[in-house]
């Protein structure tokens, strides 16, 4: 059964620095998320991404992110200064129909 | 805008039981319904989602979930759970919205913890 991958499974970066989270899709999915969960907290909505560019995204999603999907296959989410707050889960979803979507395992972000 | 309200943050239960994950939801305009199980460090898995149609739905591992319109709930229920069902549960919802990529809104999760 196809699945959403998730690369690395743990990230650990300085104050300050930019990080690119990766994902690849299931393949025939049209629609990519990004959402995130801070450590016991409820996981939130970052961004959607379709027919190469953002549908919408949340107050969090600030000039900080961004998101690209440079070829047919892996969609990345960039930040570009990592601040201590930014730790957390970080997940990718897909969906072909935009009704049900279909998790990643997670990239941990930790910020120190 | 929606919102979604788990109100038990954590649900213990014998092993055997029967159990009941209690979510309620609030939008101005109709909703899709879902259910996701996460396991310690591991993903967002799907549990189960109400669509359309039966009320009633059934989804992986012998859970099921029913649509209550007037109350706006989505309780998750399983008549007999297994020490293999620890985890955390979340509740969601997106807009039944056609032509845009809709956004989940999640609940703050249930844990819920099988005893032996």
């Amino acid at each position: 059964e196809p699945e959403v991958t998730q690369t690395p499974s743990h990230q650990v970066t300085q104050m300050g620095q930019e990080v690119i989270l990766r994902c690849v899709p299931i393949s025939n999915h049209l629609y990519f998320y990004w959402y995130r969960q801070i450590l016991g907290q409820k996981v939130e909505f970052l961004v959607s991404f379709y027919n190469n560019e953002i549908s919408e995204k949340s107050e969090i999603f600030d000039d900080q992110f961004s998101v690209e999907r440079p070829d047919g296959s892996n969609f990345t989410l960039k930040i570009r200064s990592t601040k201590l707050e930014d730790s957390a889960m970080y997940f990718c979803a897909s969906t072909r129909s935009a009704s049900t979507q279909y998790f990643g395992p997670g990239t941990r972000l930790t910020v120190l | 805008a929606q919102s979604v309200t788990q109100l038990d943050s954590q649900v213990p239960v014998f092993e055997e039981a029967p159990v009941e994950l209690r979510c309620n939801y609030s939008s101005s305009v109709s909703v899709y319904l879902f259910w996701y199980v996460q396991y310690p460090n591991q993903g967002l898995q799907l549990l189960l989602k109400y669509l359309s149609g039966s009320t009633l739905v059934k989804g992986i591992n012998g859970f099921e979930a029913e649509f209550n319109k007037s109350q706006t709930s989505f309780h998750l229920r399983k008549p007999s759970v297994h020490i293999s069902d620890t985890a955390e549960y979340f509740c969601a919802v997106s807009e039944m919205k056609t032509g845009s990529a809709r956004q989940l809104t999640f609940g703050s999760g249930t844990q819920l913890t099988v005893l032996p």
